[in-house]
């Protein structure tokens, strides 16, 4: 089975630092892996997805994600981090063919932004 | 705007009431999810439907009864079986069950009186 794993439970980031989310995974093939935000209060909304192809992949809101197989990682950046991005953010991972129904979340970090 | 509408925002539960979440979505997508998420858990999988008429349990299904007589509507019964009904839940759907993108609604918090 799958497994998801976000190191940190809760991020501090000054308005305009750059910002890395981590996130760490568990499976036997090649995972279908996506990063979601959610605010307070709210459903998730989907930043990025990885598939295949091109291990960098760029999201809405100005996110991007690289997936590196030999450390079994899928981390989230941004360059400079906006006030509006205080959220939670969640990693997932699918399995058996990317069904929905096989995702498994991440716990989830807190983004906190300082002005 | 399509999407996907819960209601109610906020829902009490008495000791042995079943109460019933409400999720409709104008997307016309086929599959439906239904969602708990406790405070410094990820989401876990309750139900999800594939089709009208079919719905599968997903990972923590005891306690929880859900129906898909139309490909809008996937209502969830939250029922006295459930000993620790408080969550907040979330419904969800996609085109299909593959890979695809998942759209949320805005959740609903029970809390039990």
């Amino acid at each position: 089975a799958q497994s998801v794993t976000q190191p940190d439970i809760h991020i501090t980031v000054s308005e305009g630092a750059s910002l890395e989310l981590r996130c760490n995974y568990s499976y036997g093939a090649t995972p279908y892996l996506f990063w979601y935000v959610q605010s307070p209060g709210q459903g998730l909304q989907l930043l990025l997805k990885y598939f295949s192809g091109d291990t960098l992949v760029q999201g809405i809101k100005g996110f991007e994600a690289e997936f590196k197989r030999s450390q079994s990682s899928f981390n989230l950046r941004k360059p400079s981090v906006h006030w509006s991005d205080a959220a939670e953010y969640f990693c997932a991972v699918g399995a058996d063919g990317g069904s929905n129904y096989k995702l498994t979340f991440g716990k989830g970090t807190l983004l906190t932004v300082n002005p | 705007d399509g999407g996907i509408t819960q209601s109610p925002k906020y829902l009490f539960r008495k000791e042995g009431q079943n109460v019933t979440l409400s999720c409709e979505q104008n997307l016309n997508h086929d599959a439906m999810y239904w969602y708990r998420q406790d405070p410094g858990q990820g989401l876990r999988l309750i139900y999800y439907s594939q089709i009208v008429n079919d719905f599968q349990k997903g990972d923590i299904a005891e306690g929880y009864s859900v129906s898909r007589e139309k490909k809008e509507s996937f209502p969830l019964t939250v029922t006295s079986a459930q000993k620790n009904p408080t969550a907040f839940y979330l419904c969800a759907s996609s085109i299909q069950t593959g890979s695809e993108k998942l759209f949320f609604g805005s959740g609903t918090q029970l809390s039990v009186l």
